[in-house]
């Protein structure tokens, strides 16, 4: 069964920068997985961020960034505001299946 | 604008069947293919199946193979989720996200879920 791996939860003060992963128990995530980032807050339907690794949505804000970093999909966000406060999800493509991530809860303090 | 509306959400006993459908609006339905996503109370999201915009490819999560059967209406802009053997694990809040991307006999390409709906609650419980 393929495992797709987030950190459980993240801090970071307003004005920092913070960078969420997205690792796969198959091995390096690559373009090929074409990862996906959503954004949730309580009681919300997901929001996407990202899509293809790097490609933004017309909606999202330009704070947030998508790469893929040591093997990893890699969601930034610099200069973080209150309102990023959320829970985040990374999705990948596996051929006849696509895979969440377990989720981050990112902390603005 | 985009509109993915879900319905059919309900209270149903184990082994029961429930049908899900998502109102679309606001695009051509039929370019595009669809998906399931659930998320079970207080957990995270979990991918249910995909069926292309033609229907010519339908994939499923392993956890409810052979007891869900999604299905489309591009007449009508529905999105369909046939939920038979229904288990208390099967509880969740189920949304239908719409996919920019496409599939060919060979690999599906370009995964992007845009659009989501707002959700429709569906509890299994005696």
């Amino acid at each position: 069964q393929t495992v797709v791996t987030q950190e459980p939860s993240l801090t970071v003060s307003p004005g920092g920068t913070v960078t969420l992963t997205c690792a796969s128990s198959t091995g390096a995530v690559t373009s090929g997985y074409y990862p996906n980032w959503f954004q949730q807050k309580p009681g919300q339907a997901p929001k996407a961020l990202i899509y293809s690794t790097s490609n933004k949505h017309s909606w999202t804000p330009a704070r947030f960034s998508g790469s893929l970093l040591g093997g990893k999909a890699a969601l930034t966000l610099s200069g973080v505001q209150p309102e990023d406060e959320a829970d985040y999800y990374c999705l990948l493509y596996y051929g006849d299946a696509l895979v969440f991530g377990g989720g981050t809860k990112l902390t603005v303090l | 604008e985009v509109q993915l509306v879900e319905s059919g959400g309900g209270l149903v006993k184990p082994g029961g069947s429930l049908r899900l459908s998502c109102a679309a609006s606001g695009f051509t339905f039929s370019d595009y293919s669809m998906n399931w996503v659930r998320q079970a109370p207080g957990k995270g999201l979990e991918w249910v199946s995909s069926i292309t915009s033609s229907s010519n490819y339908i994939y499923y999560a392993d956890s409810v193979k052979g007891r869900f059967t999604i299905s489309r209406d591009n007449a009508q802009n529905s999105l369909y989720l046939e939920m038979n053997s229904l288990r208390a694990e099967d509880t969740a809040v189920y949304y239908c996200a719409r996919d920019r991307g496409y599939c060919s006999s060979i690999s599906c390409y370009g995964i992007d879920f845009d659009y989501w709906g707002q959700g429709s609650l569906v509890t299994v419980s005696s």
